[in-house]
């Protein structure tokens, strides 16, 4: 089982709401990952968590906060954010074992509206 | 910096033909994922390859690794419309849990 399942699929929210974004995986990885993507453009890597630590923080402003309760989950909480942070936010993980082969396996994305 | 460069970045193609999509670095990866992305859906791995020189197929599908490790293609034999999607190459930095994706390419296979 490869599955990553993000909720909720769709999110539309005003600038002045607090809203939570879930991640979920069962397949024993021990890296996960925040992406936010743009139409027609690649993902863009936002947080790293390897064994529930924050690894890396691609300078992502205060609005945006994850967490990461335990090694099977990953939240993003979202408060004061503004139009231009609509997009697709991704999850993804990988076995953070640091092999060579560190494959990602990706959510199918929560479809973000800031009004 | 390492960057991946794919082309084209567009192609839109009759149904049965065939194509090329090329993902180039000017640095060696350790291994390379290809994706497909449908719109407003997460990119679904297809590949992983690993030794420079590597083919691997997938029905209609053939990934090459190249020999140096810098470069990666993908070849659709009889493209179908539900090939139609967006194509991304992807690495991992070294040393880090950081992937970098390549520019992508948008695929229409038209029926």
């Amino acid at each position: 089982d490869t599955e990553v399942t993000q909720t909720p699929k769709h999110l539309v929210m005003g600038m002045t709401n607090k809203k939570s974004l879930k991640c979920e995986q069962h397949m024993g990885h021990r890296a996960m990952y925040w992406y936010k993507q743009k139409a027609k453009k690649p993902p863009e890597l936002m947080f790293v968590y390897s064994y529930e630590k924050l690894s890396i923080n691609e300078s992502v402003p205060s609005r945006f906060s994850p967490e990461c309760p335990n090694s099977s989950l990953l939240n993003l909480h979202l408060h004061a954010l503004q139009p231009e942070d609509s997009a697709l936010y991704l999850c993804a993980s990988s076995h953070g074992t640091g092999y060579l082969q560190e494959t990602q396996y990706f959510g199918p994305g929560t479809r973000l509206l800031v009004l | 910096t390492q960057l991946l460069e794919q082309s084209p970045q567009f192609l839109s193609i009759q149904e049965g033909e065939n194509l090329t999509v090329y993902c180039n670095s000017s640095s060696v990866f350790s291994s390379l994922q290809w994706y497909r992305q449908e719109p407003g859906e997460g990119p679904v791995l297809l590949v992983t390859v690993v030794t420079g020189g590597e083919v691997k197929k997938l029905k209609r599908l053939t990934f090459q690794f190249g020999d140096a490790r810098k470069d990666s293609s993908l070849h659709i034999t009889a493209a179908q419309p539900g090939d139609t999607g967006l194509y991304l190459c992807a690495s991992l930095t070294s040393g880090t849990y950081k992937y970098i994706f390549g520019t992508g390419t948008r695929l229409k296979v038209l029926a």
